[in-house]
């Protein structure tokens, strides 16, 4: 059974801070990871996509990904009220099924003014 | 609108009543995915479909649930005698092609039953 692991918190940062958020995943052979942010009631958006080893930054997201230990990780940095919102760690396993996301059960991210 | 457009936004059936589910991918988009959150709950795959193929299906409840993305028109989400275990968010989701490793999915509103 594929799994994908994170903490569920609630996290809470200060604004202007780093938020750190990080996830496990049992399925060695997964190719793709996705950090998705949803807010209350709504919809999951796509914020970062990593596919090999390192970091990738986009803007004030940093995505880290370490396949030897099955790792993934989002750096949030100078963290706003308005990154309030639980991240969802989603993972794109390999083999059959390699289409479907598997996902975590978030993390709850509380920044506060 | 150039995303994933769902409905309805919400919906209230009885137990024992029918509900459908719409999906129209992003233009472009010719795969579709439906998921299902629980409350408290991760989001859980349950189908895949291309144009007038289901293609993995191994998240749908044996029972009473079905799904079909026609020629023309969008994907539905069938779910025939519905109970009250079936409240859920009901989201679909589309990417652009399979034969893109990346597979970015891109997610819709929802529709949020509730089975009173």
């Amino acid at each position: 059974q594929k799994e994908v692991e994170q903490n569920s918190g609630p996290l809470s940062v200060p604004e202007g801070a780093i938020a750190s958020l990080n996830c496990t995943y049992s399925d060695r052979g997964s190719q793709s990871f996705f950090w998705y942010r949803q807010y209350s009631g709504k919809s999951p958006e796509l914020i970062m996509s990593i596919y090999s080893n390192g970091d990738k930054e986009d803007g004030r997201f940093t995505a880290q990904l370490n396949k030897a230990s099955q790792y993934v990780s989002l750096l949030i940095r100078d963290s706003q009220p308005s990154d309030s919102a639980t991240y969802l760690c989603a993972v794109k396993g390999s083999g059959a099924g390699s289409y479907q996301l598997t996902f975590g059960k978030g993390t709850k991210l509380s920044v506060i003014p | 609108n150039a995303g994933v457009m769902q409905n309805p936004r919400h919906l209230v059936r009885r137990r024992g009543q029918e509900a459908r589910l719409r999906c129209s991918p992003m233009k472009g988009h010719s795969h579709v995915y439906w998921y299902r959150q629980l409350p408290e709950e991760g989001l859980k795959f349950m189908v895949y479909l291309q144009k007038e193929n289901i293609i993995d299906e191994s998240g749908m409840p044996k029972e009473r649930f079905s799904a079909e993305f026609p020629k023309e028109g969008p994907s539905i989400l069938r779910i025939q005698q519905v109970v009250r275990g079936d409240s859920a968010a009901y989201f679909c989701a589309s990417s652009p092609r399979l034969s893109d490793a990346y597979n970015e999915q891109f997610f819709g509103p929802g529709t949020r039953l509730t089975v009173l």
